[in-house]
């Protein structure tokens, strides 16, 4: 089993342009997260699907739209970077329930010029 | 805003020697977790403790919880060079959302 798979792993924009960051994973779960990594800051959340269907708003979700495509893959969308979003861009999901775990991909690493 | 607030921000301990990281947190908690992250990774989850649980074990890991001071403590045994990495607590208060800490950085010297 593959987990939880991000694509790409490095990428650089200029000022204005646009990105798609993919994620899909493969555990059959129903929740899913997208997350933002900077230095000394842990990890804060932009995003999450409880479900398929559903979508809703996190700690940071200023400048960033989702899509749950489908249960496996769930997309981040920069409509006009910004070099404030120069960040770790890490995805994550979990099995529904309280007392479960989430399941993080190897991140997207994002610089924004 | 950051729910937990680690303690230490970085560790450097040898082999052989136990390594412990706090954390505390403000509001009430489902559950407390706890992640590795290695240089360059994901994270990886460790352990998770309850609310009602007060001390969780996980091979050399040791876990406590104390609920009334809003805090939590790792303790890795026996550390390992392998054992070198970020480890980050996390709570979970409403519906899977997970709020971390700012994380430790533990380095284990050979």
């Amino acid at each position: 089993n593959a987990g939880v798979t991000q694509t790409p792993k490095f990428q650089v924009l200029k000022t204005g342009q646009s990105m798609t960051l993919q994620c899909a994973q493969d555990m059959n779960h129903n929740s899913m997260y997208w997350y933002r990594q900077d230095p000394g800051m842990g990890l804060r959340l932009i995003y999450y699907s409880a479900s398929e269907g559903t979508t809703d708003k996190g700690e940071v979700p200023n400048g960033y739209n989702v899509s749950r495509l489908n249960k496996r893959e769930f997309s981040l969308r920069l409509e006009s970077a910004a070099p404030s979003q120069t960040s770790v861009y890490f995805c994550a999901s979990r099995v529904t329930g309280d007392n479960q775990p989430q399941h993080f991909g190897d991140g997207t690493r994002l610089s924004i010029l | 805003s950051q729910q937990g607030e680690e303690d230490p921000q970085a560790l450097s301990i040898q082999e052989g020697e136990n390594a412990t990281m706090n954390c505390s947190y403000k509001t009430s908690i489902n559950n407390l977790q706890w992640y590795r992250q290695n240089s360059g990774r994901g994270l990886v989850h460790l352990i998770l403790i309850r609310s009602n649980e007060r001390e969780k074990h996980s091979g050399r890991l040791r876990v406590t919880l104390d609920t009334s001071k809003k805090s939590s403590s790792l303790l890795i045994t026996a550390s390992r060079a392998a054992d070198t990495a970020s480890y980050f607590c996390a709570t979970n208060n409403q519906g899977g959302k997970l709020i971390f800490g700012q994380g430790t950085e533990l380095s284990v010297k050979p």
